[in-house]
């Protein structure tokens, strides 16, 4: 059984499109996150959601939303893409957003705008 | 600057020998650091976390330890394998885990047969 699964796992598209990406976690875990990975392999978090609500949202342009409609899943829709926005993305969940839990990562998505 | 900084990009080890990773941090107060590990083309796999209260912690051939007055972690992998080649990424953490974890780039370990 995946315990975080994302869809699709490659997403190609030109330049002012716009594309979501699905995240669901079967862990029975309160908190989802997204991160993203860029070229130089470097993760960095980008939306934090407890129970469906957002925490925290890094300083991400907001033609990124995320939208959680029940607590096992969180997805990223992404508006007018940008070169920029090529990268790998990454969902995960963990336990609580009290105190200290490890996360579990779905298996990214491949994201290449041309 | 906030930095995390991993040893070097590259780290070759003989099978059989202890391999330990660094990470560095500056200007930072974590409550709490993990450890992941990271193959082609999948997402980072959990493997160990300590607290700030914590000196050392242990897993079957893996140990970490956390020296807050450095600002350091040490991550061993004892009698090392060809299949503990992966890259490893340190990742800090605050009192509430909604807050993410921020990670550092991550060190490339190759176990040489």
């Amino acid at each position: 059984d995946t315990a975080v699964s994302q869809t699709p796992k490659y997403l190609v598209t030109q330049m002012g499109n716009d594309k979501s990406i699905k995240c669901e976690q079967n862990l029975g875990h309160d908190t989802m996150y997204w991160y993203k990975q860029d070229s130089k392999k470097f993760l960095k978090i980008m939306f934090s959601y407890n129970n469906k609500e957002l925490i925290i949202n890094e300083t991400v342009p907001n033609r990124f939303s995320p939208k959680s409609p029940d607590k096992a899943h969180l997805n990223l829709h992404i508006n007018s893409l940008e070169l920029g926005d090529s990268a790998v993305y990454f969902c995960a969940s963990s336990q609580s957003s009290a105190g200290a839990y490890e996360q579990y990562f779905g298996p990214g998505t491949r994201l290449t705008v041309t | 600057s906030q930095k995390i900084e991993q040893n070097s990009e590259a780290l070759n080890i003989q099978e059989g020998k202890t391999a330990t990773l660094t990470c560095n941090y500056t200007n930072y107060s974590p409550a709490y650091l993990q450890w992941y590990r990271q193959d082609p083309g999948r997402g980072p796999v959990f493997l160990l976390l300590i607290r700030e209260n914590e000196k050392e912690k242990r897993k079957e051939r893996l140990k970490v330890t956390f020296d807050t007055t450095l600002k350091q972690s040490l991550f061993h992998i004892t009698a090392s394998q060809p299949a503990d080649s992966a890259t490893y990424l340190c990742a800090l953490g605050w009192g509430g885990g909604a807050d993410g974890l921020t990670f550092g780039k991550g060190t490339h370990l190759i176990i040489q047969p």
